[in-house]
């Protein structure tokens, strides 16, 4: 069956970077894309940026401001998302699902940005 | 960027009764290639969302078929014929038709 397994939970500094991994399986990786979301605690979802698994290509949300890179390795099936220059307001719960619907969902990477 | 309203914010619905939630964009959602890029997913307490509905009404496999959606351009409903204890939880909507994608806020069902 289809899974995507996302990192565990990480504890950042304001400014620090986080690198966040979806290893998926149970399907042909270079078919689907990956979506990244997040949900700050008690909100809604925000779509981040997607990365096509077949040629690498990316568009991310310019409210990020260009802080957030979204990467794959076919080799290893894995998609990886990396938030720079954290804030506070990054504090989140960071999912990766399989684009372009969205049909299969990690199990979400709690980060939180604390001083 | 399309901004997604959900209504109502909430829904109180005794098991066995109907429910129904709004969507609606702030620019159609009809492609050229004749497609409506609208979705529905469902977020359980303590859950990943998962997928329910694509394409206004085509349900994802595995969706009971209690679930169904409809509407066309920018407005959007997902019915729920009979609420089941496990239907609790919140519902967004997502357009897919131009980047950003973007959610709706969510309507949260609980059962009475």
């Amino acid at each position: 069956q289809i899974q995507l397994v996302q990192s565990g939970a990480e504890v950042k500094r304001p400014g620090a970077s986080v690198k966040v991994s979806c290893k998926t399986s149970g399907y042909i990786f270079s078919r689907y894309g990956i979506g990244w979301m997040r949900q700050a605690p008690g909100r809604g979802l925000e779509w981040m940026g997607w990365i096509s698994s077949y040629n690498g290509n990316t568009e991310y949300a310019k409210w990020l401001q260009g802080r957030v890179t979204i990467t794959s390795d076919t080799s290893t099936s894995t998609a990886y998302m990396e938030l720079r220059s954290l804030k506070s307001d990054d504090t989140a719960i960071y999912y990766c699902a399989r684009a372009p619907v969205f049909d299969s969902w990690g199990q979400g990477t709690t980060v939180v940005v604390s001083s | 960027d399309i901004l997604m309203t959900q209504t109502p914010l909430s829904l109180s619905v005794t098991p066995g009764q109907p429910a129904s939630m709004s969507c609606k964009s702030s620019q159609s959602l009809l492609h050229s290639d004749g497609k409506t890029y609208l979705c529905w997913y469902l977020q359980r307490p303590g859950q990943s969302p998962q997928l329910l509905i694509c394409e206004v009404s085509r349900r994802f496999s595995g969706v009971p078929d209690r679930f169904s959606g409809s509407g066309s351009g920018t407005d959007f409903t997902l019915k729920i014929s009979r609420v089941e204890a496990e239907d609790v939880g919140v519902y967004y909507c997502m357009q897919g038709i131009q980047i950003p994608l973007t959610f709706g806020g969510g309507t949260r069902v609980e059962i009475k």
